[in-house]
């Protein structure tokens, strides 16, 4: 059974610090793009990061390039995002979600998110 | 950035309805459009990929089309267990639709 298990979310202060990391069970990890999708509350859904297999395709939002970093350790099937400078708008649920297995067809198995806080 | 424009943002039905939900894409973005489903506090659920391949264990009651810069997702007949929030992705930069909330 595929399973994602994020964890790391927390309270956090304006120009902070957090690192988020993502569990992946249930299947060939290294073999699947990876991402990162946010949802402050009541908004809607906002793609953060993405990173293929190898780690040599990444893509970010305009919104966190430059103070997030996604990255992945394939022989410890899990998934990261280091967050920086973080504001107090990056207060959201963060989920990571598995790449669909046929290309570009969106994500198929998502965890069940980490709630980041951003306050003073 | 492609921006990608959900209409309505809330839809009002009762079971048994059939509804529609569109997307539209400031450019075209080819085939390269999914559907998801989201109840509150839950994951978003992938429903429809790559316009309108229905993911596996998904109710054929769901069902998308469109072309280009315009998508649809239709209902054909309304359950209990679909009412819930609809979002549309583009998987050429991965933006998300801003959602339709579907109501009693």
């Amino acid at each position: 059974e595929v399973q994602l298990v994020e964890s790391g979310g927390g309270l956090v202060k304006p120009g902070g610090s957090l690192r988020l990391s993502c569990a992946a069970s249930g299947f060939t990890f290294s073999t699947y793009s990876m991402n990162w999708v946010r949802q402050a509350p009541g908004k809607g859904l906002e793609w953060v990061a993405s990173i293929n297999s190898g780690s040599y395709y990444i893509y970010y939002a305009d919104s966190v390039k430059g103070r997030f970093t996604i990255s992945r350790d394939n022989a410890k099937d899990s998934l990261y995002l280091q967050m920086n400078s973080l504001r107090v708008d990056d207060t959201a649920v963060y989920y990571c979600a598995r790449d669909h297995s046929v290309a570009a067809a969106g994500y198929d198995y998502w965890g069940q998110g980490t709630l980041v806080t951003v306050s003073s | 950035d492609i921006q990608m424009t959900q209409s309505p943002s809330t839809l009002s039905a009762s079971v048994g309805d059939r509804v529609t939900i569109t997307c539209r894409a400031s450019q075209s973005i080819g085939p390269w459009l999914a559907w998801y489903q989201q109840k509150p506090g839950k994951a978003p659920k992938l429903l429809i990929y790559k316009v309108s391949s229905l993911e596996n264990g998904v109710p054929s009651r769901f069902s998308g089309s469109g072309s280009g810069t315009e998508f649809t997702l239709a209902i054909s007949s309304l359950q209990p267990d679909d009412f819930a929030t609809y979002y549309c992705q583009q998987y050429t930069s991965f933006t998300f639709g801003g959602g339709t909330k579907v109501d009693i």
